[in-house]
């Protein structure tokens, strides 16, 4: 079965304190590995898309990469502006349009 | 450029009612999908259409529906709403490079009482 799990479920972190998100997935035939933010009550806000091993992303403090079996993102020298939940999802091989999305990683950055 | 936009922003209603949910997706897309999304968790998958036609369905009962319009417009429909009806509605637009990017609305806010 298809699955996205990410790690830590939450993160709180000085500003300033880089550190890294995981996103581990089981997808058969990956078609793209997504990253967005999400304010609450908000709907998500699109970050990135990964499309093969490898491959880097940048914005601004934010650096997305993807491997065979996971996705990182890397949060450098992070501003209280980027305390959010961070979802991770995967389009697999269905062609159906369906994204499978992790849980989430809250991230609190304390001035 | 206007995003994705969905109405109405919130929703209260009772067990047993009908809902409908509406979305327009950013112009030029001819792509929506719908996801729910309950606090403290991961959006779920519902539907996706594609040029008026459904293209995928998620695991969610036969109370839910949806259909798509010639202008890409879409609705999702849930007929006797339960408690755990409860969630965020999400719609997507779908774009990108490979057609696979998806640009998520503001969402509905369903609370069933």
């Amino acid at each position: 079965e298809d699955q996205v799990t990410q790690s830590p479920e939450a993160l709180r972190l000085q500003e300033g304190e880089s550190s890294s998100l995981n996103c581990s997935y089981t997808v058969s035939g990956l078609r793209g590995l997504f990253w967005y933010r999400q304010d609450p009550g908000k709907g998500p806000e699109f970050l990135f898309t990964l499309y093969s091993a490898g491959e880097e992303k940048e914005k601004e403090r934010l650096k997305a990469t993807l491997t065979k079996k996971e996705s990182f993102l890397h949060i450098t020298a992070p501003k209280p502006e980027d305390s959010a939940t961070y979802l991770c999802a995967a389009d697999g091989s269905s062609n159906t349009g369906k994204l499978i999305f992790g849980q989430g990683t809250t991230l609190q950055v304390k001035p | 450029d206007a995003g994705v936009t969905q109405s109405p922003t919130h929703l209260i209603k009772t067990r047993g009612q009908h809902v409908t949910l509406r979305c327009s997706p950013i112009s030029g897309h001819k792509s929506v999908s719908w996801y729910q999304q309950v606090l403290g968790q991961g959006p779920q998958f519902i539907f996706q259409y594609y040029e008026k036609e459904e293209r995928g369905r998620g695991n969610f009962p036969d109370r839910f529906s949806a259909r798509q319009f010639p202008n890409y417009s879409s609705e999702l429909n849930v007929n006797a709403l339960l408690l755990g009806d409860s969630a965020l509605y999400l719609c997507a637009s779908i774009g990108g490079r490979s057609q696979e990017t998806q640009y998520f609305g503001p969402g509905t806010r369903l609370l069933v009482l």
